[in-house]
């Protein structure tokens, strides 16, 4: 089956480490995002890439890292200096052309404790 | 600036009544418009788009959205809502432009009584 693909769906960790979220795709889109979303405050834009080897910051992406060494895959990683990082993350793919649409995958819970 | 604005943030519906959830979007290029549903704890799912054409147009479970671009509105309606559709709702816009990404207004929680 097609789809997008997050792991672990719950994920928790302790303050101050680092912590890394998978998101992998077989949909053979070449864009890829991040999203957070936290109650009340919709989904806020991370960190996107339109191409491998290439990636854009979004809005709130300090305290993130990405990479994007295959087409397939777009791990997030939330470092120690991200201030509030308890929120749940959501993956997306999409085609740029003809329409600029994301699929999304379910998403990871992180707690940070 | 480019925005989305969902200004309900929590509308509850009798089971069987119509509903109208409201969006209005300021994007500098043409837009491309989207609504997405999202149940407790899972992904977005899309329900429609829009990007050319007929105003009206029609999604998944019975929902449908028209663009109105003299209002800068693009609101999400559904004739008789049923139990299953409680759940969040997002409006979205973006462009057919690199180095863009979906913009998503802050949500509308469904909610529906019987």
């Amino acid at each position: 089956d097609g789809g997008i693909t997050q792991s672990p769906k719950y994920l928790f960790r302790k303050e101050g480490q680092n912590v890394t979220l998978s998101c992998e795709q077989n949909l053979n889109h070449d864009a890829m995002y991040w999203y957070r979303q936290d109650p009340g405050q919709g989904l806020r834009l991370i960190y996107y890439s339109q191409i491998v080897n290439d990636f854009q910051k979004g809005d709130i992406a300090e305290g993130y890292s990405v990479s994007r060494e295959k087409k397939e895959s777009f791990p997030l990683t939330v470092t120690s200096a991200q201030k509030n990082p308890t929120a749940f993350y959501l993956c997306a793919s999409g085609r740029r052309t003809p329409l600029p649409e994301a699929f999304f995958g379910q998403g990871t819970r992180l707690t940070v404790v | 600036a480019q925005s989305v604005t969902q200004p309900d943030i929590h509308i509850t519906v009798s089971e069987g009544a119509s509903l109208e959830l409201r969006c209005n979007y300021s994007y500098g290029a043409t837009p491309y418009l989207f609504w997405y549903v999202q149940s407790p704890g899972q992904g977005l799912q899309l329900l429609l788009k829009y990007f050319s054409g007929d105003t009206l147009v029609q999604g998944i479970k019975g929902f449908e959205a028209e663009f109105k671009r003299s209002q800068s509105s693009f609101n999400l309606r559904k004739p008789s809502v049923h139990w299953s559709d409680a759940a969040e709702y997002f409006c979205a816009v973006g462009a057919n432009q690199a180095g863009t990404a979906l913009i998503f207004g802050k949500g509308t929680t469904l909610s529906v009584s019987s």
